[in-house]
């Protein structure tokens, strides 16, 4: 069965370092990869998409990478701010009305 | 834009009552999407409608889950009889589908909470 894992454990990081956060996947041909973003007490909040056929995908601060031969997608904040502290969620999408598959988040704190 | 909105923010209720949720989506948007989330599981989809009209409830977990969405503004979920293993933050989620990848905008959820 599909299977999608986030790192696990909470990731710690210095106020102004750049954050990484890994999505891997398993039995899983997505066309597309989303990240979310979610504060506590709230919903997911989406951030980025990125295509198969795309390498990377920047926004501002934040940029994805999508590798399907490694299926794998990382998630990089620079100059990371308390503000980003939060859990991240990454999505797998086969498009045209598939629905998303989740990945259990991981949790970030930037301390300052 | 009022946004995703659910009511109620939070439920407390009793095993074996019925607990009913509701769901106004954004408006304009032909996709809805029910999820429940726990620290053990995750945030698993439950069911989805397109166009009013439920298309994949496979992840309902059994027969005293149900959902309905009588028109493009509003969708319920209902849980009849409620279990205390139902506990959970249930979120609803709407989209624009187009022919490609669906962005899901998602509401504030509602903590339930069976005891």
């Amino acid at each position: 069965s599909q299977k999608i894992e986030q790192n696990s454990e909470a990731l710690n990081i210095q106020e102004g370092k750049t954050a990484t956060l890994t999505c891997n996947y398993t039995n899983y041909s997505p066309a597309y990869l989303q990240w979310y973003r979610q504060d506590p007490g709230r919903g997911p909040v989406f951030l980025l998409l990125i295509r198969e056929n795309e390498k990377e995908k920047r926004k501002e601060r934040l940029k994805v990478t999508f590798d399907t031969t490694l299926k794998q997608s990382l998630f990089h904040i620079t100059a990371s701010q308390p503000a980003d502290s939060a859990t991240y969620l990454c999505a797998l999408d086969r498009g045209y009305g598939n629905k998303l598959v989740f990945g259990a988040g991981t949790i970030l704190r930037v301390k300052s | 834009d009022a946004g995703v909105i659910q009511s109620p923010r939070h439920e407390v209720t009793e095993m074996g009552q019925e607990v009913t949720l509701r769901c106004k989506p954004i408006s304009g948007h032909n996709s809805l999407f029910w999820y429940r989330q726990t620290m053990m599981r995750g945030l698993e989809l439950l069911i989805y409608f397109n166009n009013n009209v439920p298309i994949d409830d496979s992840g309902m977990p059994e027969d005293r889950f149900s959902a309905k969405m009588p028109n493009a503004s509003f969708s319920t979920l209902k849980i009849q009889p409620s279990e205390p293993r139902d506990s959970a933050v249930y979120f609803c989620a709407s989209s624009l589908r187009l022919a490609e990848s669906d962005t899901q905008y998602f509401g504030p959820g509602t903590r339930l909470t069976v005891l």
